[in-house]
């Protein structure tokens, strides 16, 4: 258990429909990352959160997808206007206490038809 | 920037037989190195991770990996593998400060058969 739960952990969905996920740290972890991993591939850097702030976005993020940390504890991470291309593994991770170590959740995989 | 390369995309290998997977990095500041497991529509599993000290890192299951810094490599070793070990194995990186972000190497699947 990483003290991490993330929900759904699947999804399956018709393309052009909005899908949110949420990420749910256990305890209280400053930082909070996302991560998309596509079949065959390593995961790749979405966006990170300190606390309820959005310090940085990767170029992947496109306008589509918005992630927010409204209390800077729980997370969600929204797609609208679903493409195939949008189908992969979403994971959430949180750095844990001084360690410097980020530890992930089980993933929520997004399957669009 | 940092990036990372896993030159093997795939390694077979009989159980009980030692095993070694290969992960070298680039970065331009100093990084953290850490070493994920990924076991079939799961999250990633920490094995071990190289933050400062001793070259030599063990971490969970019986694996261990070397931080290199002038082959800018962090191999992972095992002795003596398991059937349990099939699994996809992740490097990556992160630079020591700032946000540190993961950048992942593509993966290695460690193949065990009987």
């Amino acid at each position: 258990d990483t003290g991490v739960s993330q929900n759904p952990r699947h999804k399956i969905t018709k393309r052009g429909q909005n899908v949110t996920f949420r990420c749910d740290p256990i305890s209280e972890h400053n930082r909070l990352y996302w991560y998309r991993q596509t079949l065959g591939q390593g995961p790749e850097f979405l966006t990170y959160f300190q606390n309820e702030a959005q310090l940085e976005k990767s170029r992947l993020l496109s306008d589509r997808f918005s992630a927010e940390r409204p209390k800077g504890s729980f997370s969600t991470l929204e797609i609208q206007r679903t493409e195939q291309g949008d189908s992969a593994m979403y994971l959430c991770a949180i750095l844990g206490g001084s360690t410097d170590t980020q530890y992930f959740g089980p993933g929520t995989r997004l399957t669009v038809l | 920037a940092q990036s990372v390369t896993q030159l093997d995309s795939q390694v077979p290998v009989f159980e009980e037989a030692p095993v070694e997977l290969r992960c070298n990095y680039s970065s331009s500041v100093s990084v953290y190195l850490f070493w994920y497991v990924q076991y079939p529509n799961q999250g990633l599993q920490l094995l071990l991770k190289y933050l400062s000290g001793s070259t030599l890192v063990k971490g969970i299951n019986g694996f261990e990996a070397e931080f290199n810094k002038s082959q800018t490599s962090f191999h992972l070793r095992k002795p003596s593998v398991h059937i349990s070990d099939t699994a996809e194995y992740f490097c990556a990186v992160s630079e020591d400060t700032g946000f540190q972000k993961l950048v992942f190497g593509t993966g290695t699947r460690l193949l065990v058969s009987p």
